[in-house]
C-alpha cells in the first residue's frame, strides 16, 4: 500500500540531547515538508523540500535541521537548540511543488517528549 | 503574510443535523488554495475539501460543502446530515498557487466538533 510512514509513534528525550524523527514515503512525490502541532494550535511549517538534496525553512525552522538525500526520506532533527521541543511532529507529501495536484498527504505523527 | 482564523474553538451540533464552521483568511494574492482538513482522536490528518480561488463554485464532497466568498475571504464548511464519526478537530487551511515565496500549508487553529447521539 502507498502512503507515509512515521517512526517512532512515541519518543522521549532527555535535554540537551539531539533526535531524528524519521519519515518515508512510497507515493513518488517530489515534496515533502515537516509540521509541529501544539494544544490549542494548528499546524506549523518547519522546513519543507520541493526536490531531492534541496530544502527551505519554514515558519518555525529555529533548533531543526533536515536533510533529503532520497525522494523518499526527509528525516527531522530536533536539536538542543531547539527549546521547547515537546509536541506533535507530522510528515507531509505531495506530488509536486506548484502543481495544481497540490494535496498533502500526512503521516500518523510522532508524539516527542522531553523529560 | 496569510493568516488563517477560526474563530469558533468548539462546536456541538445534534447527529443528523447541520453544521456550519467559520473561516476567514487574509492574503494579499489573487490565486490560492483552501482547504479543510479533519483530524480525529487518532491524530491523523484527512482532507475533507478542496477549493480553487480562481473556480466560482463552491466545492462539495458528499455531505460536505464549501461557501467561499472569495472578496470577503470566507470559506465556511457545511456538514450535512451531521454523523458520529464527524466528530473531530477540523482545521481550515491556505497554500500560495507556486512560483515563488514558501510553500507548505498555513493552518487556522482548529474547531474541535462534538456530535451529540
Amino acid at each position: 500500500d502507498g502512503g507515509i510512514t512515521q517512526s517512532p509513534k512515541y519518543l522521549f528525550r532527555k535535554e540537551g540531547q539531539n533526535v531524528t524523527l524519521s519519515c518515508e514515503q512510497n507515493l513518488n512525490h517530489d515534496a515533502m515538508y515537516w509540521y509541529r502541532q501544539d494544544p490549542g494550535q494548528g499546524l506549523r511549517l518547519i522546513y519543507y523540500s520541493q526536490i531531492v538534496n534541496d530544502f527551505q525553512k519554514g515558519d518555525i525552522a529555529e533548533g531543526y535541521s533536515v536533510s533529503r538525500e532520497k525522494k523518499e526520506s526527509f528525516p527531522l532533527t530536533v536539536t538542543s537548540a531547539q527549546k521547547n521541543p515537546t509536541a506533535f511532529y507530522l510528515c507531509a507529501s505531495s506530488i509536486r511543488w506548484g502543481s495544481s495536484y497540490n494535496e498533502q498527504f500526512f503521516g500518523p505523527g510522532t508524539r516527542l517528549t522531553v523529560l | 503574510a496569510q493568516t488563517v482564523t477560526q474563530s469558533q474553538p468548539e462546536m456541538s451540533v445534534q447527529e443528523a443535523e447541520t453544521v456550519t464552521l467559520s473561516c476567514t483568511y487574509d492574503t494579499s494574492e489573487s490565486d490560492y488554495y483552501l482547504f479543510w482538513y479533519k483530524q480525529p482522536p487518532s491524530r491523523q490528518m484527512i482532507l475533507v475539501i478542496r477549493q480553487e480561488a480562481y473556480k466560482q463554485q463552491n466545492a462539495t464532497e458528499n455531505r460536505f460543502s464549501v461557501n467561499f466568498q472569495k472578496a470577503a475571504k470566507s470559506f465556511s464548511l457545511k456538514i450535512s446530515d451531521s454523523q458520529l464519526g464527524d466528530a473531530a478537530m477540523y482545521f481550515c487551511a491556505y497554500r500560495s498557487v507556486g512560483g515563488g515565496g514558501a510553500d507548505g500549508l498555513t493552518f487556522g487553529k482548529g474547531t474541535h466538533l462534538i456530535i451529540q447521539p
